[in-house]
């Protein structure tokens, strides 16, 4: 079945650094999605991604989707410390998400 | 804005025990989902449903069983409870443009 990889695993930074998270997949995905899971709390939408090349912007956060269509990242400029959190991709067809393991990024002041 | 709600925020268990989660939305949305959480495997779907009564297994489904009887709710039963299903349970339902509503989780130790 699909399966999405999401890399690094853990990342640390200091604060005022750059952080990016790659999701990848063997196989075409029709969107993706991204959440972000704050230290104790759940998972929260973040943004949508549909179309080849799409890039999309909040803030300090850059969201990319592929030309194929086969991965995706998360950039955020200039780290604070209320970046920390556990952010996750997921994609999915018919309304049922798979996720890849997250990225749990710590941010040190 | 959707609410889901997840009845338990923590719960100890014990080994054999049958243990129910309740998940309750208030949006009147179909689709809604069990997903554990673990360090290092992030979001694993345990069962979904589409409608009421209807269930679908996800990745993960042994040693679980789900209930769908109204459309708000949707429970999570674990039959008879074991250790290594110590975890973060997370309900999620599906809004307008497929993007999830997560719960605010049940952090379920079993001993």
């Amino acid at each position: 079945g699909q399966q999405v990889m999401q890399i690094p695993q853990y990342q640390h930074v200091q604060e005022g650094e750059d952080f990016t998270t790659y999701c990848n997949s063997s196989t075409t995905l029709s969107n993706i999605q991204w959440y972000k899971q704050r230290p104790g709390g759940h998972p929260v939408f973040l943004i949508q991604l549909v179309k080849s090349g799409e890039v999309k912007k909040q803030k300090r956060l850059t969201f990319q989707f592929g030309e194929a269509k086969k991965n995706s990242s998360l950039h955020i400029t200039a780290t604070q410390t209320t970046d920390v959190g556990t952010y996750f991709c997921g994609s999915g067809n018919t309304g049922k998400l798979i996720f890849g393991q997250g990225t749990t990024l710590q941010v040190k002041p | 804005d959707v609410k889901v709600t997840q009845s338990s925020r923590y719960l100890v268990k014990r080994t054999g025990e049958k243990v129910f989660l309740e998940c309750v939305q208030d949006m009147d949305h179909e689709n809604m989902f069990w997903y554990r959480q673990d360090p290092g495997l992030g979001l694993r779907l345990i069962y979904f449903s589409y409608d009421v009564k209807m269930k679908e297994k996800g990745d993960i489904p042994e040693g679980y069983s789900v209930s769908r009887e109204k459309k708000e709710r949707f429970s999570l039963i674990l039959e008879s409870a074991s250790t290594n299903q110590t975890s973060m349970y997370l309900c999620a339902s599906i809004r307008a443009g497929g993007t999830y509503t997560f719960g605010s989780g049940t952090r379920l130790t079993v001993v």
